[in-house]
C-alpha cells in the first residue's frame, strides 16, 4: 500500500513561470490537504479538498494559487507566476475521513530563481 | 496571528528519561489534536491523537495529555530513546500547525 506520494521531489522554476505540484493520495483517501513550510517555519495550512470539491481555501493566497482534485488522478497545486518568496517545501496529506490522522507525502521543494 | 504555539524551539534530553513538549491554542472550537514528528527532508509522521471528549490517550512510550480549560495539550515520550530526535508538530483539526520543537534525546 503506497504512501502518499508526491512529484517531483525538487522544483526549480524562474521567476514568472508556473509550478505545478502533484500529490496522489494514499488508496482509499479521499481528503487531501495542502501545506507550506518556509524555512524556520511550521506548516501552514493552504487548502483542504475532497473529491472534486474545494471545503476550505483559507490558508491560500488569493492571487496566483489554485488547488484541484479531479475525480481520476492526483490533486494538483498551481502555482502562476511565482516569486522568490514562493520557495518553500510544500506538503501533502490524506485522510479517509475528516478529522483523523492524516498521511503526509515527502514534500516538494520549490525554488524560485 | 498564531492560533497554536510552541513555545519551546527546543529540548535536550537524556536517554532513558522522558521529554515533555508542549502546546498551547487559542481557539476553544478545535475539538481534535494530533502530534507529528518530522526528520529533515521529510513529511510529518502520525504519531498519536485525542479528541477533545478525552484529556488522555497513551500509545506505548507516548502519552498526549489535553487540558481544555487552559487550552494546553503536552506530549510525554518515557523512555526517551535516540531515534526520537526529530522536530514535533503538535495540530489542531489538521488545518493548524505549531511551529514545532526540536527534540535531541542525548544518549
Amino acid at each position: 500500500n503506497a504512501g502518499v506520494m508526491q512529484n517531483p521531489r525538487h522544483l526549480v522554476r524562474r521567476r514568472g513561470q508556473e509550478a505545478r505540484l502533484r500529490c496522489s493520495p494514499m488508496k482509499g483517501h479521499s481528503h487531501v490537504y495542502w501545506y507550506r513550510q518556509l524555512p524556520e517555519e511550521g506548516l501552514k495550512f493552504m487548502v483542504y479538498l475532497q473529491k472534486e470539491n474545494i471545503i476550505d481555501e483559507s490558508g491560500m493566497p488569493k492571487e496566483r494559487f489554485s488547488a484541484e482534485f479531479p475525480k481520476e488522478g492526483p490533486s494538483i497545486l498551481r502555482i502562476q507566476q511565482v516569486v522568490r518568496g514562493d520557495s518553500a517545501a510544500y506538503f501533502c496529506a490524506s485522510s479517509r475521513q475528516p478529522n483523523t490522522e492524516a498521511f503526509f507525502g515527502q514534500g516538494t521543494r520549490l525554488t524560485v530563481v | 496571528d498564531q492560533q497554536v504555539k510552541q513555545n519551546s524551539p527546543s529540548l535536550s534530553v537524556q536517554e532513558g528519561r522522558i521529554s515533555i513538549l508542549n502546546c498551547d491554542y487559542t481557539n476553544s472550537m478545535f475539538d481534535y489534536f494530533l502530534w507529528y514528528k518530522k526528520y529533515p527532508a521529510e513529511g510529518p509522521t502520525f504519531l498519536i491523537s485525542i479528541s477533545s471528549i478525552k484529556d488522555k490517550n497513551e500509545d506505548g512510550r507516548f502519552t498526549v495529555f489535553l487540558n481544555k480549560s487552559a487550552k494546553h495539550l503536552s506530549l510525554h515520550i518515557v523512555p526517551s530513546q535516540p531515534g526520537d530526535s526529530a522536530v514535533y508538530f503538535c495540530a489542531c483539526n489538521q488545518f493548524y500547525f505549531g511551529t514545532g520543537t526540536s527534540l535531541t534525546v542525548i544518549p
